[in-house]
């Protein structure tokens, strides 16, 4: 079947403008995942989603950054007034219930 | 904080030799899960381990979970080119925790 799917692949933007990032989990995943892999770094978790519980937002780094989960599939990362800093790979993963998570291939950003 | 140590950061050897990767931290975990990442994808689940002292064989890898719970290990035995990747170690705290706490990851090259 279908893995996680994730689109752009790469967004180059300038500092200042919003993007936003979508992903298509798994079909019948219940519970779906962001999280920030940066130069170096590890992956950073950003926010979960599971069923219709009101989503996780603790690992978020700024109030620039938002998600939203429509009719408890697709997402979309919405980062606003973006800076430098926030170039990195976002990556999105999906898993039913707690279980082992899926992960998308990721969108690479660069903020210029 | 980094609560989860890997070394070493990266890694280049022969085909053929043995290496070892290790995942340290100060913290009790629940489980810890070991993924390998290929550029330009996501962390694909190699395998998990919940009880302390445990150890698991997958083909070529040996993984083994610390008596206490707050460290372990990657070895691999006569490394292949196809073991290429960064390797990345997760922690959870607590059972069917969703919340993963990533090592920094240790990139592995083996040369042909």
């Amino acid at each position: 079947g279908a893995g996680v799917s994730q689109s752009p692949s790469n967004k180059v933007t300038e500092k200042g403008k919003d993007v936003e990032l979508r992903c298509d989990p798994i079909s019948g995943h219940t519970a779906l995942y962001w999280y920030r892999q940066s130069l170096g770094q590890g992956l950073e978790f950003l926010i979960y989603f599971q069923g219709n519980s009101a989503p996780d937002k603790s690992g978020l780094p700024s109030d620039r950054f938002s998600a939203e989960r429509t009719g408890g599939s697709v997402s979309t990362l919405t980062i606003q007034r973006t800076q430098q800093e926030d170039s990195a790979v976002y990556l999105c993963a999906s898993s039913y219930g707690q279980g082992r998570q899926y992960f998308g291939p990721g969108t690479r950003l660069t903020v210029l | 904080t980094q609560l989860l140590e890997q070394s070493p950061q990266f890694l280049s050897i022969q085909e053929g030799e043995n290496l070892t990767v290790y995942c340290n931290s100060s913290s009790v975990f629940s489980s810890l899960q070991w993924y390998r990442q290929e550029p330009g994808e996501g962390p694909v689940l190699l395998v998990t381990v919940v009880t302390g002292g445990e150890v698991k064989k997958l083909k070529r890898l040996t993984f083994q979970f610390g008596d206490a719970r707050k460290d372990s290990s990657l070895h691999i035995t006569a490394a292949q080119p196809g073991d290429t990747g960064l390797y990345l170690c997760a922690g959870s705290h607590g059972a069917g925790s969703y919340q993963l706490t990533f090592g920094k990851g240790t990139k592995l090259s083996v040369i042909p």
